[in-house]
């Protein structure tokens, strides 16, 4: 699965639109761009994902730059429940090898 | 349905005592994975499995084993525990082989703490 990179650390305001990016040159053409958060201790969960197309769904948005080597998952207007650490990850659609998580983004939603 | 379920949710061991950690999935995934997690710190990937009677080492295997005899079950053993066993693990899920989605289901996390 390709590598992937995030900032260690975000800000938002409350009610803003929060974009996080994600940084993914090596993907191959059969990997989707998956993004799951984590609040405080709980289990990650499954926030959107995508393979070229942008996605949108009641959560998220996810935008895919048309080289597939970046993108954005955009929080359209955050709240103070959004605060958690965000996870960008690309892999095969139907792999199930080694899946492995970076640090991701620690996004921070201020009132 | 209940997704990921893990058990316990907590324990306390003394060093060298051993114990396992169970993970039920009632998605009928394919996948199964178990993560360790200390604090402050990201997931990291401790086994796999790809399919019933099937497992695979990830990036933090030492100290323990896994076992996958049911599609539905997995567990993972500690046979002797160490201090530096101390965190929290989760277990997820993935792969819906009749929907194709690959989506991780993860359970809500099993704190352990070795003295």
């Amino acid at each position: 699965d390709a590598k992937t990179t995030q900032p260690p650390s975000m800000d938002c305001a409350e009610g803003r639109a929060a974009n996080l990016p994600c940084n993914h040159s090596t993907i191959s053409g059969n990997e989707y761009v998956y993004w799951y958060r984590q609040i405080h201790s709980q289990g990650p969960q499954y926030i959107i994902h995508g393979l070229k197309n942008n996605e949108t769904n009641e959560m998220a948005s996810l935008i895919i730059t048309e080289d597939r080597k970046s993108s954005t998952l955009i929080l359209p207007h955050a709240t103070l429940r959004d605060t958690a650490v965000y996870y960008c990850i690309v892999r095969v659609g139907n792999a199930g090898n080694m899946l492995t998580f970076g640090g991701g983004t620690r996004l921070m939603v201020k009132p | 349905n209940a997704g990921v379920t893990q058990t316990p949710k907590f324990r306390v061991l003394k060093t060298g005592q051993s114990m396992t950690l169970l993970c039920a999935q009632d998605m009928n995934h394919e996948y199964m994975y178990w993560y360790r997690q200390d604090p402050g710190m990201g997931l990291r990937l401790i086994h796999y499995s790809v399919g019933e009677g099937t497992t695979a080492k990830g990036e933090v295997p030492d100290g323990y084993n896994v076992s996958r005899l049911k599609k539905q079950n997995f567990l993972l053993g500690l046979e002797s525990a160490a201090p530096s066993q101390t965190s929290v693990y989760f277990c997820a899920s993935s792969y819906d082989r009749s929907s194709g989605a690959n989506v991780l289901t993860f359970g809500a996390g099993s704190r352990l703490t070795v003295l």
